[in-house]
This record gives C-alpha cells, structure tokens and sequence, in this order.
C-alpha cells in the first residue's frame, strides 16, 4: 500500500514566519488525490486543502497546497498564532491513507 | 452545514467488544460515505474503513479488517463501529468522518464527529 512521508517531523517557527511542510509519496498519486489537514490539541482534524491545491470552505487565503505525482507541500505564507498545529497529508481515491504529520510549533 | 455527532466515551475490559455510533445531520444519508478514523495517544490518525451509502456495504483497512464492523441504519441515518477481542493498544479516540458519497471512491473528510475515547483496561 501507498506510504505518505511527512517532513520535517517538527517545525520551530515564530508568528509571522513562511512554514514549508512537506509530503512524499511511494508511489504517484493519481488526479492530485492529496488532501491536507489540521489539528490541534483536543479537537478533530479540519480539512485544509484538497485536489492539492484547493481550499476547503472557509480556509484562509495564507494556506496553499502545491504538488503533483509524489511530491507535495503545504505552505502557510504568514504563521498566525492559531496556525500552530499538527498537519496531516492524506491520499484518497482507492482508500484513505494519512501521513505521518507534521508538528508545527512555536520558537 | 453538517455536524457529525458520536457517541460518548467507553471503558472496556480486554477482549470485550466495543460499539459506537455516528449520526450526521444536515446531509442526505445516501449522498455520505463515513469514514472511522484511529488517533491512539500521542499518535497520528489512522484510516480504520468506512461504508458509502449508495452501496450499502462497507470497505475495511487491511490493519482492521479480521476485527472491525461498520455497520449503517439508513432508517435513523447512524453509522455504527464496532471493534472485537479489545486490548490496550486499542485504546485511542475514534473519530468519524463524513465525506461525499458519490461513487466508489473515498473523498476528503469535510465533517468530523467530536471523536469517542475508548479505554481498554482491566
């Protein structure tokens, strides 16, 4: 089956700063099936991004998704302080597989 | 818009059997697929299976497939997960998940139950 590696494991970021997130795939990923997700302490995951690079309802303009084939980022332009979080990518399509996740944490 | 809502949280003893339930209102049933998805303590998320609604039938993740149950009442529009022979590795939050439900294919997850911890504990 399909494994989805996320790097780095930790961001150390400070508010206002450019996050990169990184998600790679073993094997291509087909019509961009790569979703993004967000979650923080205590509550469900939220859906950021899918199809790659299209925004779910409601979610900022400063969250953009990018990739094709195997490889794909996340990039949050500006880090707002309610922007630290732990991230998910997620292939769909055949099944649902997620991402190791990556933490985004404050400097 | 809709609200996924699960059932409350189970304390169980190894080798009993757990049941939980999920209702999405706001969506037409046979328009959803309900996804069940794993977060042990500490860890990441985990795709257990799911059942689309215009099938009928459910799809497992190989990880889970010799013991979880997802079954559907479409008459009340509940979901239900069931996990047999429990141990303590079990123990984790359960979340469901509502995607679009259009064909056989599994979609992104756009609505999340508040999640269910199952303690598994002697």
């Amino acid at each position: 089956e399909i494994v989805l590696t996320q790097s780095p494991g930790t961001l150390s970021l400070s508010p206002g700063e450019r996050a990169t997130l990184s998600c790679r795939t073993s094997e291509s990923v087909s019509s961009s099936y790569l979703a993004w997700y967000q979650q923080k302490p205590g509550q469900a995951p939220r859906l950021l991004i899918y199809g790659a690079s299209t925004r779910a309802t409601g979610i900022p303009e400063r969250f953009r998704g990018s990739g094709s084939g195997t490889d794909f980022a996340l990039t949050i332009s500006r880090l707002e302080p309610e922007d630290f979080a732990v991230y998910y990518c997620q292939r769909y399509g055949r099944s649902l597989v997620f991402g190791g996740g990556t933490k985004v944490e404050i400097k | 818009q809709v609200q996924v809502v699960q059932s409350g949280a189970e304390l169980k003893k190894p080798g009993s059997s757990v049941k939980v339930s999920c209702k999405a209102t706001g969506d037409t049933f046979s328009n959803s697929a309900f996804s069940w998805v794993r977060q042990a303590p500490g860890q990441g998320l985990e795709w257990m299976g799911g059942f689309i609604a215009i099938f009928g039938s459910p799809r497992y993740a190989q990880n889970f497939q010799d013991r979880v149950t997802i079954t559907a009442d479409e008459s009340t529009g509940t979901v239900y997960m069931e996990l047999s022979s429990l141990r303590s590795e079990d123990t984790a939050i359960y979340f469901c998940a509502r995607a679009s439900g259009f064909s056989s294919s599994w979609y992104p997850l756009d609505s999340w139950g508040q999640g269910t911890l199952v303690t598994v504990s002697s």
